[in-house]
């Protein structure tokens, strides 16, 4: 599969737990972006990565929120002491140029 | 218009009909535009993208229409098909150099 990879699918944690969320986009694509989707909501953009450069950050993602390319390849992002309001779709997608190939989605759940 | 909230507009079309999805953008320098559907559980896939020095695309099935005046883009979908049933995203950018911005969506239920 040469698409864009992300693990896990599925997440469930406690609120106040730190969860970590891995995504491995499409070799040759130097630019790789997370979403956030919640339930009959549109993709949010929260960051994204040009080679292993962070070029922008969404105010949505608070002080909570990381998310490192340390290599220009794979990415992961991490929220730290989560809360409910936390619980949606992440979405990994990248990109050569315009259009993104995106994958699958972690589904977290904050209980 | 589209609503806001857990209810997304809803397109409900006979299977072999035409669809037509419509979008408002709200940026006047956003020159790219790009239509996505998603399926339950899945990420969004790629359908159609139309720049800004066009007001027409075709692929396969699928046509976008671009009107810069009144910032309206739509997607029609021939001969619907029950597996084009989906939530459909338009999303838009300047220059591909800003990152995708989505609208709300729209569902697409196709009647056997």
């Amino acid at each position: 599969d040469t698409g864009v990879s992300q693990d896990p699918r599925h997440k469930i944690t406690k609120r106040g737990q730190n969860v970590t969320f891995r995504c491995d986009p499409i070799s040759e694509h130097n630019r790789l972006y997370w979403y956030r989707q919640t339930l009959g909501q549109g993709p949010e953009f929260l960051t994204y990565f040009q080679n292993e450069a962070q070029l922008e950050k969404s105010r949505l993602l608070s002080d909570r929120f990381s998310a490192e390319r340390p290599k220009g390849s794979f990415s992961t992002l991490e929220i730290q002491r989560t809360e409910q309001g936390d619980s949606a779709m992440y979405l990994c997608a990248s990109s050569l140029q315009e259009g993104y190939t995106f994958g699958s989605g972690t589904r977290l759940t904050v209980v | 218009g589209e609503s806001v909230g857990l209810h997304l507009p809803t397109l409900s079309v006979q299977e072999g009909d035409n669809s037509i999805i419509n979008c408002a953008y709200s940026n006047s320098a956003s020159d790219y535009f790009i239509w996505y559907k998603q399926e339950s559980g899945k990420g969004p896939q790629f359908i159609i993208d139309i720049r800004s020095n066009m007001d027409k695309r075709q692929g396969q099935r699928v046509t976008v229409l671009l009107n810069k005046t009144v910032k309206h883009l739509s997607l029609q979908i021939a001969a619907t098909q029950p597996g084009d049933s989906a939530v459909y995203f338009c999303a838009e950018s300047r220059s591909g150099n800003t990152p995708l911005v989505f609208g709300k969506g729209t569902r697409l239920s196709v009647i056997a």
